[in-house]
């Protein structure tokens, strides 16, 4: 199996963009996919397939990707978004594997 | 409604057995991989294991591969996570969640689209 590389946190002032990133060597092999969780809660999918956003996640979050790396891009940032992000992606095998996470501070 | 309800919290002592439950609704269960995720207190997300409940199919994570057992029963549209013998190691909270990918149709790839609320799970002597 592999790892996926996050930072393990960051701080954003409201209204700034927040970009995390994940790497690893698999992704330009494989869709990566994006997770919100907040204290307490279940995760959330917030983007699909490198880019892709589900009905009802607010437009401010996107995503991209660029060779080894991944990024979820939330641009104007509110208070609401203070919670912890998972990138996700797979293997051949049809395994899963989670990123280590990223606690953004808002 | 499209959901995941899974059962309550468990306390439980090292050695025992359990299985927690994942009741599915709102969607042909059968037909849908659903798997079990763990994270321990303050740590990230660790994929265990994916089950197809029409024919049981079953990928397990080498990280987890005979610690812990995957069933489902689509006649009652629930999955199940089952220990034999618990470790303290074992505490963590445990969410179920599909992917709505199969054969047929797989418009959001291999996301979990939807999770169930978590079962917390402590074992403590």
């Amino acid at each position: 199996s592999y790892e996926l590389t996050q930072p393990p946190s960051m701080s954003v002032s409201p209204g700034q963009t927040a970009r995390i990133t994940c790497s690893a060597d698999v992704l330009p092999k494989q869709f990566a996919y994006w997770y919100q969780q907040k204290p307490g809660q279940a995760p959330v999918l917030i983007i699909y397939k490198d880019t892709e956003r589900p009905s009802g996640v607010p437009e401010r979050f996107s995503g991209s990707s660029s060779g080894a790396t991944v990024t979820l891009t939330i641009s104007g940032v509110q208070a609401e978004d203070e919670a912890d992000y998972y990138c996700q992606s797979g293997d051949s095998s049809g395994a899963y594997v989670f990123g280590t996470g990223t606690k953004v501070t808002v | 409604e499209v959901q995941l309800v899974q059962s309550g919290a468990e306390v439980k002592k090292p050695g025992e057995s359990l299985k927690i439950s994942c009741k599915a609704s709102g969607y042909n269960f059968a037909t849908y991989w659903i798997g079990w995720v763990r994270q321990t207190p303050g740590k990230g997300l660790e994929w265990m294991g994916i089950i197809f409940p029409d024919d049981s199919d079953t990928r397990d994570s080498p990280s987890f591969q005979g610690q812990v057992t995957l069933s489902a029963d689509k006649s009652i549209n629930t999955a199940y996570l089952q220990w034999h013998s618990l470790k303290a190691s074992d505490t963590a909270m445990y969410y179920c969640a599909t992917t709505f990918c199969n054969s047929s149709t797989c418009s959001t790839g291999n996301a979990f689209d939807l999770w169930g609320q978590g079962t917390l799970v402590t074992v403590s002597s």
